[in-house]
């Protein structure tokens, strides 16, 4: 079956600007999160949405924002881009819990 | 608050060597515990995980890891590395209870001489 599919695969975009970044997960798959991984900082949890509802929103500025379509396919959005913002976003889908997981390959976002 | 140590930053073993790849965590009650590899550029891959039962278990690629409660540990075990080994290997802390999501250890690189 089809894996998790992250695109775009590389962005580079300059500071103030906004950014979205899309993940479809695989089939059958309700649950999509999101991390953001970085040098400094690792893994770090973002959001989850679980048909198309917010169930957890990790410690980030309200900057960061995502939402879930009914076709379970997600998006997140990052606004007024920071250089601290540069890391590879990584999405996951499940079932429905963290036992499940299925990474994708991830986006590369680059802030100059 | 609960966290996850992986003290060696980077390793490097020679092929055909064991590995060990030390975990701990800190977690209130009995986690769900992960291991995943990452190879550059990619994404995580799951190598095994536990939740309970036998404390010893098996994963892909020739992998395992041990459960031990006593020392809130998980560390990750193969008995002969390979060159395809090297990569990064993170251990994770699974909360299945309100918050769905892992926490992460820093990671461990590994490298492998030929």
């Amino acid at each position: 079956k089809a894996g998790v599919t992250q695109t775009p695969r590389y962005l580079i975009k300059t500071r103030g600007q906004q950014v979205t970044l899309s993940c479809s997960p695989i089939s059958g798959h309700r649950s999509v999160s999101w991390y953001q991984q970085t040098p400094g900082q690792g893994l770090q949890f973002l959001f989850e949405y679980f048909s198309e509802t917010q169930r957890n929103k990790g410690n980030f500025p309200g900057r960061f924002s995502g939402r879930q379509f009914s076709n379970s396919r997600s998006e997140m959005n990052v606004s007024t881009l920071e250089l601290g913002d540069s890391a590879l976003y990584l999405c996951a889908s499940s079932l429905g819990g963290v036992d499940g997981y299925t990474f994708g390959s991830g986006t590369r976002l680059t802030v100059v | 608050a609960q966290s996850v140590t992986q003290p060696d930053i980077h390793i490097t073993v020679s092929e055909g060597a064991s590995l060990e790849l030390r975990c701990n965590y800190s977690y209130g009650a009995t986690p769900y515990l992960f291991w995943y590899v990452q190879s550059p550029g990619q994404g995580l891959q799951l190598l095994l995980k536990y939740f309970s039962g036998d404390t010893l278990v098996q994963g892909i690629k020739g992998f395992e890891a041990e459960f031990k409660r006593s020392q809130s540990s998980f560390n990750l075990r193969k008995p002969s590395v390979h060159w395809s080994d090297a990569a990064e290997y993170f251990c994770a802390v699974g909360f299945v209870q309100g918050a769905q999501k892992l926490v992460f250890g820093q990671g461990t690189r590994l490298t492998i001489n030929p």
